[in-house]
């Protein structure tokens, strides 16, 4: 059972709207949480992190956690065609080892 | 800062060759990891280093792969002998284990093609 699981996509959004990225995890234990974002034929690049004890906002992004549920989301409002890239949930496991989800494709149409 | 860097960015060699891969961390950074990743398995952790010291190699494929790294500035990823299912991206990921978060830092990475 993979401990960290996205929905591969594509998730198409139109410019301008709301894109909501789901991450689901198994370790209730977990206390932080990681966001990447890889654009393609590049290596991802930390974009947002969040300990367990609340959600963040940084810009046009928002990251929130459901620890009833165990996933975190990836909010990005007033999506851009720069935005499109594959986003990658990752989370400690142990104490140094990051256990990354298959990622998210965003596509953002103009 | 330079960021974490890594050569060469792509490498076309034929089955049976030996291939190595090279990886400067961030300076100051005091932990790194060969990661592997691939469409269908995405991600892979292959062998992570803290001063040093090899710590969980767990994830290196088999005997093919080894990794070193002899100094804190430097470290090498060899395939020998490299076969065609070895074709994959391959990141070298450095970070400062001890700050909160442990935040890990990503190369260009090395695409690997074996022929």
């Amino acid at each position: 059972q993979k401990e960290v699981e996205q929905n591969s996509g594509p998730l198409s959004v139109p410019e301008g709207a709301i894109a909501s990225l789901n991450c689901t995890y198994s370790d209730r234990g977990s206390q932080s949480f990681f966001w990447y974002r890889q654009y393609s034929g590049k290596s991802p690049e930390l974009i947002m992190f969040i300990y367990s004890n609340g959600d963040k906002e940084d810009g046009r992004f928002t990251a929130q956690l459901n620890k009833a549920s165990q996933y975190v989301s990836l909010l990005i409002r007033d999506s851009q065609p720069s935005d499109s890239a594959t986003y990658l949930c990752a989370v400690p496991s142990g104490t140094y080892k990051y256990i990354f989800g298959t990622g998210t494709r965003l596509k953002v149409l103009a | 800062d330079a960021g974490v860097i890594q050569s060469p960015r792509h490498e076309v060699t034929e089955m049976g060759q030996e291939v190595t891969l090279r990886c400067k961390p961030i300076s100051g950074h005091n932990s790194l990891f060969w990661y592997r990743q691939t469409m269908m398995r995405g991600l892979e952790l292959l062998i992570y280093f803290n001063n040093n010291v090899p710590i969980d190699d767990s994830g290196m494929p088999e005997d093919r792969f080894s990794a070193k790294m002899p100094n804190a500035s430097f470290s090498t990823l060899k395939i020998q002998p490299s076969e065609p299912r070895d074709s994959a991206v391959y990141f070298c990921a450095s970070s400062y284990r001890g700050r909160v978060p442990d935040t890990q830092y990503f190369g260009p990475g090395t695409r690997l093609t074996v022929l």
